[in-house]
């Protein structure tokens, strides 16, 4: 079945450094999503792309979608307390109608 | 506008009691989900249904089953409860168009 990894699992980084999380499938999918997940919240949406070779920013974020649409990057720049959390790639394939999340990427920020 | 909804936010469970997680969503959303979470694990689909009367398993669907009665519900039952399943369970839902999805608050759930 379709698998969803991100790399890294965790991630430590000081206030003010950039940090990147790489979202892998193993299929080609029809988009991709990015989901952040605060310690003890539930995932909230972020953000959708859709096109081979998107990329979208928010503010200090960055969102990229491969050209063959298996792969995708978030990348925060200038990291602050506020980017805690787990960060959740999901793809979506429209053959089965079905969502499958990523693995997550842990972020933990030292001040 | 509640989104989505899940009941019980908490709960207790002596092995091989069960019980019922209830979800809903006024979104009007054809698919919904359920997930486990470990903790500091990811998000792992037990089961999901992309409409109303159909449901498929998802990536860890033993000891489950669910129930898609109309659009609104989706239910996650557990029939004999096992310390494994000590988790916290989410809801989803999401339009057919494939917008963003959107997820209940969770169910804390710990069988002893």
């Amino acid at each position: 079945g379709q698998q969803v990894m991100q790399i890294p699992q965790y991630q430590h980084v000081q206030e003010g450094e950039d940090f990147t999380t790489y979202c892998n499938s193993s299929t080609t999918l029809s988009n991709i999503q990015w989901y952040k997940q605060r310690p003890g919240g539930h995932p909230v949406f972020l953000i959708q792309l859709v096109k081979s070779g998107e990329v979208k920013k928010q503010k200090r974020l960055t969102f990229q979608f491969g050209e063959a649409k298996k792969n995708s990057s978030l990348h925060i720049t200038a990291t602050q307390t506020t980017d805690v959390g787990t960060y959740f790639c999901a793809g979506f394939n429209f053959g089965n109608e079905k969502l499958t999340f990523g693995t997550g990427t842990r972020l933990t920020i030292i001040p | 506008n509640a989104g989505v909804t899940q009941t019980p936010k908490f709960q207790v469970l002596k092995t091989g009691q069960s019980m019922t997680l209830q979800c809903a969503q006024d979104m009007n959303h054809n698919s919904m989900y359920w997930y486990r979470q470990d903790p500091g694990m990811g998000l792992r689909l037990i089961y999901y249904s992309a409409s109303e009367g159909t449901t498929d398993k998802g990536e860890v669907p033993n000891g489950y089953n669910v129930s898609r009665l109309n659009k609104r519900e989706f239910s996650l039952r557990l029939e004999s409860a096992a310390p494994s399943q000590t988790s916290v369970y989410f809801c989803a839902s999401e339009g057919r168009m494939n917008t963003e999805a959107f997820f209940g608050q969770g169910t804390r759930l710990t069988v002893v």
